[in-house]
Order: structure tokens, then C-alpha cells, then sequence
């Protein structure tokens, strides 16, 4: 059964950082593109950055690039997001996602869910 | 960055209905296009993928068609478990972008 399991979110002061992991567990994690999604309470999704399986390449929601890193250890079968300079309006909830192998069949698969929330 | 418009925003809908949502792309993406329902509190659950490709486990009532730019989501007959709020999502290029979102609530 695939799984995805989210974990690392909390409270933190703007300005400040925070790490986020997905530990992922049913399916060959190091074949597929892995990615974050995000949704502000009663908001809609917001898609954040992805990670090629090799790792050789990664992409970024435009106002994360520079402060968000998205990473993964194949050996671990674990993504994560590394959010520094965290702002008021990055507090949403974080998803990881599985994407695909082949480009069509993406975004099958979610994790439950990470909280962040930037506030003083 | 290419932009998702998606219609209704909300709707009203009786079980045993008929409905369509629609998805508009700022710019052509072939059919890099997902559809996504989503209850409160709930990870949001994919239904269709490749525009039209069936997801495992979804009721055939739900199905999807387009190409290019425009994208149709449709639930043959609507139950009581399909209330819920509708996505799209385009992941032909960079930035991926979902739609705004329709939510579906019963008449």
C-alpha cells in the first residue's frame, strides 16, 4: 500500500525556518517526481516545488524560490522541504504528493498533511 | 505562468443531477490536466488525470474531456457523497497551477 506520511510542521515566528519530511513507503520512491502542495485555511491548493527523482532537478512556485529548498534521500525514501524566511502568508497547510514516472500519471497519491503556521 | 479559470466558482445541485464543471487554460497544455475533489478537513483525492484517464476506485459517474485549453469535469448523476469542492490542476509547465476551485452544494 503506498503511503505518504508528513511531519515537521508547527509554529514559527516570521523570519524563521522550518523543515519539513515525508517519509514515503509502498512504491518505489526513487522512480518518481516528488512534490509540495500547499493550502492556506479556507483557501484553494497552491502547488510549492518538485524534485526529479535524481534529484537533478527541482522547481518553485515563484514568491518560494530563494527562501523554500525542496530535497530528497532515496536511501530513506524521504522529500523534504526546507522553508527559511518564513512569512505570514507561507501558513498553510503542506502536502507531500507523489507525482509520476511517465508525465501523465501525477499527483496520485497525498500525504495527510503538515501544519505551518507564521505568526509572532 | 499559465492560468486556470475555472467555472462555476460554486453551485447548487439535487442528487440524480447532472453536472459540469469547466476548466479554462491562459495558454494550451495538451492534456497535462488533473481533477481533484476535496471535503473539509480532507486530503484532496484525485479523480481523473490526462484530462480524461480514469482513476482506479473512482465511481464512473465522474468523468473528464478536453484538450488544449479547455477541460470539462462531469458526474453523471450526482449522490449524496459528491458534495464537495472540485480542482483542477495543469501540470504542463511551470509553475503548475490549479484552478480557483468549485464548490458543490446541495440544492
Amino acid at each position: 500500500e503506498v503511503q505518504l506520511v508528513g511531519s515537521g510542521g508547527g509554529l514559527v515566528q516570521p523570519g524563521g525556518s522550518l523543515r519539513l519530511s515525508c517519509a514515503a513507503s509502498g512504491f518505489t520512491f526513487s522512480n518518481f517526481w516528488m512534490s509540495w502542495v500547499r493550502q492556506a485555511s479556507g483557501k484553494g491548493l497552491e502547488w510549492v516545488a518538485n524534485i526529479k527523482p535524481d534529484d537533478s532537478e527541482m522547481y518553485y512556485l515563484h514568491s518560494v524560490r530563494g527562501r523554500f529548498t525542496i530535497s530528497r534521500d532515496n536511501t530513506k525514501n524521504s522529500l523534504y522541504l526546507q522553508m527559511n524566511s518564513l512569512r505570514a502568508e507561507d501558513t498553510a497547510v503542506y502536502y507531500c504528493a507523489r507525482e509520476s514516472t511517465d508525465g501523465y500519471n501525477s499527483f496520485d497519491y497525498w500525504g495527510q498533511g503538515a501544519l505551518v503556521t507564521v505568526s509572532s | 505562468d499559465i492560468q486556470m479559470t475555472q467555472s462555476p466558482s460554486a453551485m447548487s445541485a439535487s442528487v440524480g443531477d447532472r453536472v459540469t464543471i469547466t476548466c479554462r487554460a491562459s495558454q494550451g497544455i495538451s492534456n497535462y490536466l488533473a481533477w481533484f475533489q476535496q471535503k473539509p478537513g480532507k486530503v484532496p483525492k484525485r479523480l481523473i488525470y490526462a484530462a480524461s484517464s480514469f482513476q482506479s476506485g473512482v465511481p464512473s459517474r465522474f468523468s473528464g474531456s478536453g484538450s488544449g485549453t479547455e477541460f470539462t469535469l462531469t458526474i453523471s448523476s450526482l449522490q449524496p457523497e459528491d458534495f464537495a469542492t472540485y480542482y483542477c490542476l495543469q501540470y504542463s509547465s511551470y509553475p503548475y497551477t490549479f484552478g480557483q476551485g468549485t464548490k458543490l452544494e446541495i440544492k
